[in-house]
């Protein structure tokens, strides 16, 4: 499968514990955007990370969750102590090699996996 | 002021019937243009992109930008039952963020048989 690859695709965790959110982005994709949705909501941005290196966070809590795209393996979003208001699907995305240079790119349309469905108990 | 504003509807439209859904954007430096579908439960799947003023056809879909007006539609021509779905704008590189995409909050379309 080239896709985006997403596990687990249902999460349930009891307030306290710890949820790991693993995202693998599609073949070729070294960027990885992570989105989270609650029901009948839009998507709310959270992070945007190339391998090693987190670019933008400007959308994450600044307690408890964190994320990660090491040299080798997925892209982790951790969510320490969840909470019932943790409670939502997220969205990993992909995209290609954006541009290095201040000009814009038309390349680099972002591809979603099926995402991963938390629910905090 | 949003950077991504749609209007969240629903929209509803009989079978076989054009749907058009509008989206506006904040800043006139972005570029690049993308209108996803997304199913009930489901994640959200590219169907049209779009990069210079005018319109982009494929199949049943039409994308329409005109960046001087900071606006992008879709026109789905023949709307079936199956498009029935939430359609997110996402605009890139708003306030020369190039990589970032913004989304709007989506439009809900009704298509009645």
């Amino acid at each position: 499968n080239a896709g985006v690859m997403q596990n687990p695709r249902h999460l349930v965790r009891r307030r306290g514990q710890e949820a790991r959110l693993r995202c693998s982005p599609m073949k070729g994709h070294s960027h990885v955007y992570w989105y989270r949705q609650l029901p009948e909501e839009g998507l709310k941005f959270m992070v945007y990370l190339q391998k090693e290196n987190i670019i933008d966070e400007s959308g994450m809590p600044k307690e408890r969750f964190s994320a990660e795209f090491p040299k080798e393996g997925p892209s982790i979003l951790r969510i320490q102590q969840v909470v019932r208001g943790d409670s939502a699907a997220y969205f990993c995305a992909s995209s290609r090699q954006p541009q290095t240079s201040g000009r814009p790119s038309h390349t680099g349309e972002l591809f979603f996996g099926e995402g991963s469905r938390l629910t905090v108990l | 002021q949003k950077e991504v504003e749609q209007n969240s509807g629903p929209l509803s439209v009989p079978e076989g019937a054009i749907a058009s859904l509008n989206c506006t954007y904040s800043d006139r430096v972005s570029q690049s243009f993308f209108w996803y579908r997304q199913y009930s439960g489901k994640s959200p799947e590219l169907i049209m992109s779009i990069y210079s003023n005018g319109d982009k056809e494929d199949g049943r879909f039409t994308a329409q930008l005109n960046k001087a007006s900071q606006y992008v539609s879709l026109l789905i021509r023949d709307s079936q039952p199956s498009d029935s779905a939430t359609y997110l704008c996402a605009v890139k590189g708003l306030r020369r963020n190039f990589n970032k995409f913004y989304f709007g909050s989506g439009t809900k379309l009704n298509v009645k048989p």
